[in-house]
């Protein structure tokens, strides 16, 4: 099925670093949205992006709705070992069917 | 928030066996849910939309027989995967959406991890 790239692919950073991840597409989504999945366990939410050319934030975590709306990136700051995961963009098309296209994702992994 | 509970977690079955898995949305109402299929360090995969009350929306190459979809009411789903073989080993998440609350987005339930032996 269709997906969406994710970069990178994993990451191995120091505690305290910040990170950066992006998603591409090369269609048009109307809603980006970012999630967290911890080994064996489902994706758990962490920003949602409705507008293109939105930037919002959730503590730590950044993330903006790219202006051509083909993309989104994910920023961390000040990491902390329980970042580490799996994270994934997801995008919904036009159709409002809330059929998520999901990015292959990006494994960070933070070294204390 | 909305929480969306699955039923097994883990479950271990024998090749020719069939497995069903339920997907219940707790304090919301979901007229749609949607199930996945994960591989190994893989993305999630879309495998149906299961409409409540309806036939479910297979995506292509998901055979509509092997993985059976009811939805028989607001708050639960259930996915069957019938005469279980060793390739249907895989981790199946399910998702819904708060219909009542406007919200654009999914809440997904834990995952259940099927081995099939």
């Amino acid at each position: 099925g269709q997906q969406l790239n994710q970069s990178p692919q994993s990451m191995f950073i120091q505690e305290g670093e910040d990170v950066s991840m992006n998603c591409t597409s090369s269609s048009i989504f109307n809603t980006w949205l970012w999630y967290k999945q911890d080994p064996g366990e489902g994706p758990v939410l962490l920003i949602a992006l409705y507008k293109a050319g939105e930037l919002t934030s959730n503590g730590r975590l950044t993330a903006q709705f790219g202006i051509t709306r083909k993309d989104s990136f994910l920023n961390i700051s000040a990491s902390i070992p329980s970042d580490v995961g799996i994270y994934f963009c997801a995008g919904i098309g036009h159709s409002g069917t809330y059929k998520y296209i999901f990015g292959t994702g990006t494994r960070l992994k933070v070294l204390a | 928030g909305a929480v969306v509970s699955q039923h097994p977690s883990r479950v271990i079955c024998k090749s020719g066996t069939s497995v069903k898995i339920e997907c219940r949305s707790l304090d919301f109402q979901a007229t749609t849910m949607f199930w996945y299929r994960q591989f190994p360090k893989k993305s999630l995969m879309l495998m149906a939309t299961s409409n409540e009350g309806s036939k479910a929306t297979y995506e292509q190459g998901v055979e509509k027989d092997k993985f059976l979809i009811n939805h028989a009411s607001l708050t639960l789903s259930t996915l069957t995967v019938t005469s279980a073989h060793p390739e249907d080993s895989s981790f199946y998440i399910c998702s819904a959406r708060d219909t009542g609350s406007g919200a654009n987005v999914l809440t997904f339930g834990a995952g259940s991890r099927l081995t099939v032996l």
